[in-house]
């Protein structure tokens, strides 16, 4: 089965920087997603990785350690508009994503 | 236009009677998935369908049934709502050989569905 283990809120100020642990456990392996999710709205892509290390994409990166089952998000400069919930998923085996609870990040001025 | 539309966007609707979600997508992808998503518990696989003739049970899909009518339309109903039931749907889609990796799925809008 699929266990997916990520903080439920973190808080942070405006220009501050956050990162987002998540520690999974899937039934094979094809990589890991990071959604963004504002609230009410559909989940929309921010990264994906397939081999260990760091991806870097503007003011988001991610991270990932197949071995240790870990990967985080790290947000720099936090604007306002990146409070939303941020979704952990996993690929597992079969091409089936299974998304984590989400973490709901709140940027305070 | 958006490539992945949902209706209705909104329902209310009663315990015991029968709902239908529809998706539709513009973007020729082959997979599409049903998710509902619940406070706190993230969102949660109902069904998917890699291709017009194939339909799997997902993580959640006891109440649910689905129809994948063409490549483009992806239907969920519901035969006798309940309360729990209430939750936000989405649709999704994607398509292994596009996107930034394998399986980068594309949600629409979802539909908010209330059962008293």
């Amino acid at each position: 089965g699929q266990n997916i283990d990520q903080p439920t809120e973190m808080t942070a100020t405006e220009g501050a920087i956050v990162q987002i642990n998540c520690t999974y456990q899937t039934s094979g392996f094809n990589g890991l997603f990071w959604y963004q999710q504002h609230a009410g709205e559909a989940p929309t892509f921010l990264s994906y990785n397939v081999l260990d290390g760091l991806e870097e994409k503007g003011r988001f990166s991610s991270f990932l350690s197949r071995s240790k089952g870990y990967s985080y998000l790290l947000l720099k400069e936090l604007q306002m508009k990146d409070s939303a919930s941020y979704l952990c998923a996993p690929l597992a085996a079969g091409n089936k994503l299974t998304f984590g609870g989400g973490t709901r990040v709140l940027v305070k001025p | 236009d958006a490539d992945v539309t949902q209706t209705p966007r909104n329902r209310i609707t009663k315990t015991g009677k029968r709902i239908m979600l529809e998706c539709s997508q513009t973007k020729g992808h082959d997979r599409m998935y049903w998710y509902r998503q619940d406070p706190g518990l993230g969102l949660r696989l109902i069904y998917y369908s890699f291709d017009v003739k194939d339909i799997n049970k997902g993580e959640i899909s006891d109440g649910y049934s689905v129809s994948r009518q063409a490549q483009a339309k992806f239907s969920l109903s519901l035969e006798s709502a309940i309360p729990n039931q209430t939750a936000l749907y989405f649709c999704a889609t994607s398509d292994p050989t596009v996107g930034q990796g394998d399986n980068e799925q594309f949600f629409g809008p979802g539909t908010r569905l209330t059962v008293l």
